[in-house]
């Protein structure tokens, strides 16, 4: 059974620009859930999507978006990067989005915004 | 709202030795309570999780038991080795938010 894809792993992007992150779930879970990590905030929450839909958002600003295709694959677009955008961007997958299931984590994508 | 907290570290021990890192919780309700670990340059891999009080969740020798009196979800392994170095993050998640909440997480350097 495939685990949770990520593309690409490792992103450089200059201030200003925008970028898109990739999400495979693992077939049939129906919810991913998209987490930011940095040293000095640790992982914190951006958002989930289920079955296409936003169910819930953490507090980034505006230029931190994302969506869910039918299929389940999820993207997140980031505009107008900033220097402290930097950081490893974890997705996870669970079948219900319920805590029952548990949360499969991808090896997640490495931007750095010079 | 929400939190966790875990034990500060670096916490470094020889291999062999007993294993315990500290994690309590403020939560509304009955969370569910994750360890998860993440190996450098990886991303994080659950190890164990305890879904109601008094739960024990239990993998790969490492132990937690869910305590609604006290809070808290302490991970234990009674003989720690070379390989079990990583950093460790207790979480929880309430209800169908698909929401973890994070600790600061703890790195463990295990010493042969």
């Amino acid at each position: 059974k495939a685990g949770v894809t990520q593309t690409p792993r490792y992103l450089i992007k200059t201030r200003g620009q925008q970028v898109t992150l990739s999400c495979s779930p693992i077939s049939g879970h129906r919810s991913v859930s998209w987490y930011q990590q940095t040293p000095g905030q640790g992982l914190q929450f951006l958002f989930e999507y289920f079955s296409e839909t936003q169910r819930n958002k953490g507090n980034f600003p505006g230029r931190f978006s994302g969506r869910q295709f039918s299929n389940s694959r999820s993207e997140m677009n980031v505009s107008t990067l900033e220097l402290g955008d930097s950081a490893l961007y974890l997705c996870a997958s669970s079948l219900l989005g319920t805590e029952k299931y548990g949360y499969t984590f991808g090896s997640g994508t490495r931007l750095t915004v010079v | 709202g929400d939190s966790v907290t875990q034990m500060e570290g670096p916490v470094t021990l020889s291999e062999e030795a007993f294993l315990t890192i500290n994690c309590t919780y403020t939560a509304t309700g009955y969370p569910s309570l994750f360890w998860y670990v993440q190996y450098p340059g990886e991303g994080l891999q659950l190890l164990l999780k305890a879904t109601k009080a008094d739960d024990k969740g239990s993998n790969k020798g490492f132990e937690a038991t869910y305590r609604k009196e006290t809070t808290s979800f302490h991970l234990e392994k009674g003989s720690v080795q070379v390989s079990d170095s990583a950093v460790y993050f207790c979480a929880l998640v309430r209800g169908n938010t698909g929401k973890l909440i994070f600790g600061q997480g703890t790195t463990l350097q295990v010493k042969p």
